[in-house]
Parts: C-alpha cells; structure tokens; sequence
C-alpha cells in the first residue's frame, strides 16, 4: 500500500466549479507538499505545507496533522487548472519526496 | 521557468544500451533530487546528492548511477537499459539537503527504450 493515498484518481468539472482534491498519507511527515504537472510533462511546486493552511489566489491548500490529511481547493476553476495534481510528502525519517499517484483534473468550458 | 535545466529533452535509444542525463540545478542551490516517472510506478525518488555528496538513495537500480560535480550539475547515467527503463526522468533542486524544503523541478527528460 502506497504511503500517499490521493482521491479521486480522475476529475472533471464545470468552469467555475469549486473543486476539491485530498491526500491522505501513513507516516510521520515533515511537510506535505501540492504539485502541479501540465500535460507537457512539467512539473510546478504550488505549496509547501507543515500545518494550518495556505492560499494562492483561487489555490488553498489545507492539512490535518493529527488526522494525516490534506486538502487542495480550487475556488472558480478554469480550462486552463486542467492538470495532474500531485500530493508527495517529506516522511520525518527521509530528505526526498514520496508521492501519491496524482489526480487528474479536467475543466470543461 | 523553474530555473533547473535539463538535457535532452528526449533521448530514444535501444535495449543494452548506456545513456547519460544532465541536471543543472536554479543558481544557488546545493542539493540535486533525481526521481523516475512511469506509467505504472508513477513518480519514484532515485538518489540525491548534495554539494558533491551522496546524500539518501531511494529506489535506484544497480544498472543506474549518478555523481554531482564541483560546479554542482549533476548527470545520472542509465546503463544496460532495459524496456522498463521507459519513463520521464525528472530532476530537483533544492537550496538545503536535509529537512523539508521547496523543490524546483526541471523540465524532464523522456527516455524511450526500444
């Protein structure tokens, strides 16, 4: 079993949805991180999490240390978030990053 | 533009063969990340060094090894390559090796093995 679990494995919304990924992991972490990979591969950092919660503009990310959990929202959501978003977390014990298996979002106009 | 470069692009070579992949790290950053991405495995932490030093080792075959040099690039080479050696081949850097700290990431390198 994957020390990163992320639901739902796929997503389509409306443009304008509010849209919510989660993340949910088994170890002891130093920091959870979101990331973002477009389909051309690329990967981009969006947060860095070690408690509370984090906003972006339409980008909020939350996590529950006690509960092992996390969550990414995007608030009025546009074709162009259409990407895999990516949870990976610093385990208390390692430097590197362990991911989860990414949720693919697609935004129809 | 994350600022970490990565070279090829793509690379298409042949069964038993021996590539090398290039990493240059965002100015100022000490600690190179090299992680796999396949279809199947998703993405997967290989090795990292730090200012010229193995730090952690993950998942790395034994077919596979890396150095950091003094001007602090780094190369992972990939030898005997096998079918499953398919994937996207992504590097990070990061100001710090130990703890937990924002990662840049490069462009990726795709490695197709026919």
């Amino acid at each position: 079993k994957n020390e990163v679990e992320q639901s739902p494995q796929n997503l389509t919304a409306q443009e304008g949805e509010f849209i919510t990924i989660n993340c949910s992991y088994s170890v002891g972490i130093s920091a959870l991180h979101w990331l973002q990979q477009h389909p051309g591969g690329g990967i981009v950092s969006l947060f860095m999490l070690s408690s509370g919660k984090k906003k972006h503009g339409r980008l909020i990310a939350t996590i529950n240390i006690q509960e092992k959990h996390s969550s990414l929202h995007i608030t009025a959501s546009h074709p162009r978030d259409s990407a895999v978003y990516i949870c990976a977390v610093n385990s208390n014990s390692g430097y590197a990053l362990n991911f989860g298996k990414g949720t693919s979002l697609l935004v129809t106009p | 533009d994350s600022g970490v470069t990565q070279t090829p692009k793509h690379l298409i070579t042949a069964t038993g063969q021996r590539v090398t992949l290039r990493c240059s790290p965002r100015s100022g950053d000490l600690s190179v990340y090299w992680y796999q991405q396949s279809l199947d495995q998703g993405l997967q932490f290989l090795i990292q060094y730090y200012n010229g030093e193995e730090r952690a080792k993950g998942n790395i075959l034994e077919r596979f090894s890396a150095q950091q040099f003094p001007d602090l690039h780094s190369e992972l080479n990939l030898s005997s390559l096998e079918l499953g050696d398919s994937a996207l081949y992504f590097c990070a850097s990061s100001v710090y090796g130990t703890g937990a700290h924002e990662q840049y990431f490069g462009p990726g390198t795709r490695l197709t093995v026919t």
